[in-house]
């Protein structure tokens, strides 16, 4: 079974600091990358997606994560945060269950807390 | 286009009852997975339907229990509820995930408290 592994759980930066999230998984077939966020009292939304092609990917509010697949991870930076970048971020693999079909799997989360 | 629905938004309950928690998926989508999201935890995967069937299931006792409806709504159903039962209960909906390029949507959740 595919596992996901985010390393910090909470991190704690000033505004216009620059931010990397880490994120390991382990499943040795193709995997389908996602990061999440969910800002407080709000529901989970996607923040980026990696399937396939280039390994560097865009996504919403200037976020981009990086796939490594020698090293199994999935790290998400973005150059400078912003206040309103505080929330909860949870990486999640889509891999190949035993039933056949696709299961997401997430990280346990890590929390960023941005000070102005 | 309305996302994915969840009723009720908070519901509370005691040891040794049931409960029953309610989603709608986005239009068009076809299968339904439920999630567990305790306090501080990520969300874990607890089953997901499609085609009115439970096609696979995380490791969750048979108290939890669902159903899909022929419009693609989804019942949870927690019987003998614990303690360690609280927790946001997520709904995400998709296309069918027999294809890799599937893309959950997930709703605002019902959090359930166990006194």
């Amino acid at each position: 079974a595919q596992s996901v592994s985010q390393h910090n759980h909470h991190v704690i930066l000033s505004e216009a600091a620059s931010l990397e999230l880490g994120c390991n998984y382990s499943y040795g077939g193709t995997v389908n990358l996602f990061w999440y966020v969910q800002y407080p009292g709000q529901h989970l939304q996607l923040l980026l997606k990696y399937f396939s092609g280039d390994p560097l990917v865009k996504g919403i509010k200037g976020f981009e994560a990086e796939f490594i697949k020698s090293k199994f991870s999935f790290n998400l930076r973005k150059p400078s945060v912003q206040w309103s970048d505080t929330a909860e971020y949870f990486c999640a693999v889509n891999a190949l269950s035993g039933a056949g079909s696709y299961q997401l799997t997430f990280g346990k989360g890590t929390k960023l807390s941005v000070i102005p | 286009d309305a996302g994915v629905t969840q009723s009720p938004t908070h519901l509370i309950k005691t040891r040794g009852q049931q409960v029953t928690l309610r989603c709608s998926p986005k239009s068009g989508h076809d299968t339904v997975s439920w999630y567990q999201q305790a306090l501080g935890q990520g969300p874990q995967f607890i089953f997901q339907y499609y085609e009115e069937e439970e096609r696979q299931r995380g490791n969750f006792p048979d108290r939890f229990s669902g159903h899909q409806f022929p419009n693609y709504s989804s019942e949870l159903n927690v019987n003998a509820l614990l303690l360690g039962d609280s927790a946001l209960y997520l709904c995400a909906s998709s296309l069918d995930t027999a294809s890799s390029y599937n893309e959950q949507f997930f709703g605002p959740g019902t959090r359930l408290t166990v006194l």
